[in-house]
């Protein structure tokens, strides 16, 4: 069964760094997504993706924040410079086009890439 | 904007024995998605089920059930003949279906721990 995958399972790095978390979305899905979780707390969206622009934002993913689809495969989500803040667990998913601009109603989740800023 | 509810921050079940968990959340829209997310120790984030909110019939997946009140705006999740593997996090989410050219974001409750006990 066709799934999401995220590399790197876990990244260390120090207070401001720049990381890049990668994900491959499913093949023949369109739409994709990070989300992230604090340790203990609720699952927090963060943007969406579409057609090689973002469709999506929330009041999280500031500046330092960015997306990107390098190539057909890879999604990824860069951090500039980390903060204390953003250790947490983020997670892409994505979901199908039915159609030019709509998207089916679920989201598969890859496994999360667990982020701890030293 | 969407707000999700689980009152519930933890519940036990006998293995075997049937357990509900709550969800309730707030809209005013006619037209979404409402799911439940499983979260083992892992995190990674499972689907269970998923319920349209246009469908009067509740979802049902083996031994996972719900019980979609649309008036009430309540969506609780039933795990019947509970095993040991189905102790988890569970997620309630909810998704719009009006703007779901844009992707749609997922909102999620802040959980419900489920132990169950041998």
């Amino acid at each position: 069964e066709p799934e999401v995958t995220q590399t790197p399972s876990h990244q260390v790095t120090q207070m401001g760094q720049e990381v890049i978390l990668r994900c491959v979305p499913i093949s023949n899905h369109l739409y994709f997504y990070w989300y992230r979780q604090i340790l203990g707390q609720k699952v927090e969206f963060l943007v969406s993706f579409y057609n090689n622009e973002i469709s999506e934002k929330s009041e999280i993913f500031d500046d330092q924040f960015s997306v990107e689809r390098p190539d057909g495969s890879n999604f990824t989500l860069k951090i500039r410079s980390t903060k204390l803040e953003d250790s947490a667990m983020y997670f892409c998913a994505s979901s199908e086009a039915v159609g030019w601009g709509v998207s089916t109603d679920t989201q598969y989740f890859g496994p999360g890439t667990r982020l701890t800023v030293l | 904007a969407q707000t999700v509810t689980q009152s519930q921050p933890e519940m036990s079940v006998q293995e075997a024995e049937t357990v509900t968990l709550s969800c309730t959340y707030d809209t005013s829209e006619s037209d979404y998605y409402l799911f439940w997310y499983k979260q083992p120790p892992s995190r990674q984030m499972i689907l269970v089920i998923r319920q349209e909110a246009y469908k009067q019939q509740n979802a049902t997946e083996n031994r996972f059930s719900v019980n979609f009140q649309k008036a009430a705006k309540s969506f609780s999740l039933k795990i019947s003949d509970s095993q040991l593997g189905d102790a988890a996090m569970y997620f309630c989410a909810y998704r719009s279906r009006v703007r779901v050219e844009y992707g749609n974001k997922l909102v999620f409750g802040a959980g419900t721990i489920l132990r169950v006990k041998s």
